[in-house]
């Protein structure tokens, strides 16, 4: 398993510019998330998905857009990127069985580290 | 308002010098408690998840506990290698029902001497 796949790496955005932020992972997990960690603090929610066709809003959801069309993936989308959304960005998936408990692993993508100037 | 605080903000072991890391949460709905391990640059790994108070687990040199308020990363004899931030976070069910909250803490920083 390659686990949690992210691109790019890196990116570096002019005000106003969209971009897409690919997310995909071959573990058959339900649960996907996108968070974002700004130096010193800790991971925000952006958005989350339970499965394939459903997603919802995190704690932190303005500016961004998401959609999940397969069980695999799951991108986060930046229409006009503004200098508050340089950040680095992690995709996670973790399953959840219908009992409620979680598998024991969670995984995280490696990040894709995006500013916006 | 969901909470998560994690104590010390760093720390610095001797190697084999064991600690306790902390992380106290006030959150309504605890649906679970989990543990990762941040290497610079890459994405946080995950080590733990904990469900109600008094479960323990253990994975090599490292064992996280729960109580009603807080919980615990113990490491007992820690090497260079585990040096890195160790981040808390807490999962409950969103008042409005909407989603699952996910409340990180801002971690610890860890550095193990030789």
């Amino acid at each position: 398993n390659a686990g949690v796949t992210q691109t790019p790496k890196f990116r570096i955005l002019k005000i106003g510019q969209s971009m897409t932020l690919q997310c995909t992972q071959d573990m058959n997990h339900n649960y996907m998330y996108w968070y974002r960690q700004d130096p010193g603090m800790g991971l925000k929610l952006i958005y989350y998905s339970v499965g394939a066709g459903i997603t919802d809003k995190g704690e932190v959801p303005n500016g961004y857009n998401v959609s999940r069309s397969t069980t695999e993936d799951f991108p986060l989308r930046l229409e006009l990127a503004a200098p508050s959304q340089t950040s680095v960005y992690f995709c996670a998936s973790i399953h959840q069985e219908p009992s409620g408990r979680w598998t024991d692993t969670q995984y995280f993508g490696p990040g894709t580290r995006l500013t916006v100037l | 308002e969901d909470q998560v605080t994690q104590s010390p903000e760093a720390l610095r072991l001797q190697e084999g010098e064991s600690s306790s890391l902390n992380c106290s949460y006030t959150v309504s709905g605890l649906r679970g408690l989990f543990w990762y391990r941040q290497d610079p640059g890459k994405g946080p790994e995950f080590l733990f998840t904990l469900y109600s108070a008094g479960e323990e687990k253990e994975k090599e040199r490292l064992k996280a506990t729960l109580t009603k308020k807080e919980s615990f990363l113990h490491i007992t004899a820690p090497k260079p290698e585990d040096s890195a931030t160790y981040l808390c976070a807490v999962q409950a069910l969103h008042p409005s029902g909407g989603y699952q909250k996910v409340t990180f803490g801002t971690g610890t920083k860890l550095q193990v001497i030789p």
